[in-house]
């Protein structure tokens, strides 16, 4: 069955770094993009970033653009998510997510499978 | 971008009830791209409904979804104690990839 295992949250200061990691299993990682999706403490979901099947192509929501990168190692079949200079406002729980039947960053298709999500708490 | 509208925030009743959850959005969602997810406390987002009325694996038929162009409805048609938690819309029709409603909580009257 498909899993998604998220790690890496805990708690860091203002301006520091992080990196998240999401390992998958019970499905050819290689051939689906990949997303991370937030949610902050009592709030709703907000879509993070994407990336290809094979890393060749990323997006990214505008308030983490330049302070997050998005990559993967297919042979580990881990997804990451660097996170660079750390505000009060990205304290959320991060999850990575996988689309149904799709292996670009522009398919239209829904969110099937989710993990358990991991804590990033910043604090100042 | 699309924005997603959720009514009510908030849905008090009582097990046995029927609950209407709407999902409205700022444009027509192409095709009718349209999910529904579950979430209760500390757990990941569950897969509901896709494609506005088509149910995700395992997903009880109490659960129902329906709606075109920009209102969508998620109607539960008799609440279960393991249905209170909060319900996310999404459309996937147009960029950016995850646009979500801000939710509706399903709590017990």
């Amino acid at each position: 069955q498909v899993q998604l295992v998220e790690s890496g949250g805990g708690v860091v200061q203002s301006g520091r770094s992080l990196r998240l990691s999401c390992v998958a299993s019970g499905f050819t990682f290689s051939s689906y993009a990949m997303h991370w999706v937030r949610q902050a403490p009592g709030k709703g979901l907000e879509w993070v970033a994407v990336i290809s099947y094979d890393g060749s192509s990323k997006s990214y929501t505008d308030s983490v653009k330049g302070r997050f990168t998005i990559s993967r190692d297919n042979s580990k079949n881990t997804l990451y998510l660097q996170m660079n200079s750390l505000s009060a406002e990205d304290t959320a729980v991060y999850y990575c997510a996988r689309k149904f039947d799709c292996s670009t960053t522009t398919c239209y298709r829904y969110f099937d499978y989710w993990g358990q999500g991991t804590l990033v708490t910043v604090s100042s | 971008e699309i924005v997603l509208t959720q009514s009510p925030g908030t849905l008090s009743l009582s097990p046995g009830e029927r609950a209407t959850l709407s999902c409205r959005a700022s444009q027509s969602v192409i095709s009718s791209y349209l999910a529904w997810y579950q979430q209760k406390p500390g757990q990941a987002p569950r897969l509901l409904i896709y494609d506005t009325s088509s149910r995700a694996t395992g997903v009880s038929d109490r659960f129902t979804g329906s709606g075109s162009g920009t209102d969508f409805t998620l109607t539960i048609s008799r609440l279960e104690p393991e249905d209170f938690a909060v319900y996310y819309c999404q459309q996937y029709g147009s960029p950016p990839p995850g646009t979500f409603g801000p939710g509706t909580k399903v709590d017990i009257k």
